[in-house]
């Protein structure tokens, strides 16, 4: 079953503003990561948060988790049309070496 | 980019025939996945590999087998293809240092 859900489901935005996207699981984690999909395409990594931290950047993307909420937020700031994709994030259990559980993602528009 | 390549990229099939895709690697990454891709359910893991002739089930993983005998090939197999498996298919290879999954460009499989 899925581990990971992305919330909302979509969002629509302008360029320019700051797109959030939330990610809530549900057992205890290793890692959480955030990746990027175009439409037609394979998903990339954006980022990885380890369950001992807090918060993450990589250029215009901050990551926060929460392992007592036992969730995460993606943060796109200064949004480009180019951000248009869907977001998923995907989470590393703590229980042993076992692969990634993937959420169902976030459809972001980014409107020019 | 990472190396790694799906073959076919797109296949149209009849009910009950045999299909195989490949996912090649030229990374050397021993961590190897299938995934399926369906609107409303995210990314679920088919099956894994965690090296030469060792593979394990995924969530989804009734009505397909994997084998994987060289660490750069991993074939995933519907004996007997229905439906229900028209999907678009992910394959993904690990870094077993970072934990981030690279995937490959998606093999589009309708079943008619």
């Amino acid at each position: 079953s899925q581990q990971g859900e992305e919330d909302p489901q979509a969002l629509s935005i302008q360029e320019g503003e700051n797109a959030t996207m939330n990610c809530s699981y549900k057992t205890s984690i290793n890692n959480l990561q955030w990746y990027r999909q175009n439409s037609g395409r394979g998903l990339v990594h954006l980022i990885l948060i380890r369950s001992n931290e807090r918060e993450k950047h990589s250029g215009r993307l901050r990551v926060t988790l929460d392992t007592s909420k036992k969730s995460s937020s993606l943060l796109i700031t200064a949004s480009r049309a180019a951000d248009t994709a869907s977001y998923f994030c995907a989470t590393e259990r703590n229980s042993g070496n076992t692969p990634l559980v993937f959420g169902k993602g976030t459809r972001l528009s980014v409107i020019a | 980019d990472a190396g790694i390549t799906q073959s076919p990229r797109h296949k149209v099939t009849e009910t009950g025939t045999p299909v195989t895709l490949r996912c090649h690697q030229t990374e050397n990454h021993r961590y190897m996945y299938w995934y399926r891709q369906d609107p409303g359910h995210g990314l679920r893991l088919i099956h894994y590999s965690y090296g030469v002739k060792d593979t394990d089930k995924g969530e989804v993983s009734d009505g397909y087998s994997v084998s994987r005998s060289k660490t750069e090939d991993f074939l995933l197999t519907l004996e007997s293809a229905t439906s229900s498996q028209t999907s678009v298919y992910f394959c993904a290879i690990g870094s077993q240092n970072t934990g981030e999954l690279f995937f490959g460009e998606g093999s589009r499989l309708t079943v008619l």
